[in-house]
């Protein structure tokens, strides 16, 4: 069974520290892997990983992936308040037939912020 | 640019009553689109998918169905609303073999 975990469950932390989040995975017909932030709505997606050791960066915020050991980290630098959301971290899988991808979610990591 | 929408926000329904969620993305043509459902604030679970017109693919048996009738347009129903049926439900669309996924702005249902 394709399975995707996320690490920790959640996390509080004051303004100006650094967080790391995980996401570990075990899926077949591997894409990509995919992070979003969710803020009381819709997911907005942040990064797009597909190469190991490639990492990519916006702002404060970057990931990497690790293909091999099968999991990537969302890094957050000098937080925020308004880094206060939940994260998750999706596998993107090449479904059968190979004509349409499908999306395998963790549980999410809720980052609050205080300041 | 591509847009997507969903209505309405929230909704209360009782149970034993039918639903009709509606999803439209403008700005693109042929998307492949999504209808996921978030319980408890987290972990999205894949409702249904549609590669096209007609098609529709589903992920884990239920209460609900999906229908595509037009490219752009997708809807999620239900004949008769369990409680479990409650949750936050997000519409998504992909176009073809893009890496990313954009989900629309969500429906909140509750079921009493």
């Amino acid at each position: 069974e394709d399975k995707v975990v996320q690490s920790p469950l959640s996390l509080v932390v004051h303004e100006g520290d650094t967080v790391t989040l995980n996401c570990s995975y075990e899926v077949t017909n591997f894409r990509s892997l995919l992070w979003y932030k969710q803020e009381k709505k819709a997911p907005t997606f942040l990064f797009m990983l597909t190469s190991s050791g490639i990492e990519k960066k916006s702002g404060r915020l970057s990931s990497i992936l690790d293909k091999k050991e099968l999991f990537s980290i969302l890094n957050i630098t000098a937080t925020q308040t308004g880094d206060s959301a939940v994260y998750l971290c999706a596998v993107d899988q090449v479904k059968s037939g190979g004509s349409n991808y499908k999306l395998t979610f963790g549980k999410g990591t809720l980052l609050t912020v205080n300041p | 640019s591509q847009t997507i929408h969903q209505w309405p926000a929230t909704l209360v329904q009782p149970v034993g009553s039918p639903l009709s969620l509606e999803c439209t993305v403008e700005g693109t043509s042929n998307p492949n689109l999504y209808w996921y459902r978030q319980a408890a604030g987290r972990g999205l679970q894949l409702l249904f998918y549609s590669v096209g017109i007609g098609q529709i693919s589903s992920e884990v048996p239920q209460n609900l169905s999906a229908s595509r009738p037009q490219d752009r347009q997708f809807i999620l129903s239900s004949k008769k609303l369990l409680l479990s049926d409650s949750g936050f439900y997000l519409c998504a669309w992909r176009w073809r073999t893009a890496y990313e996924q954009y989900f629309g702005p969500g429906t909140r249902l509750t079921v009493t």
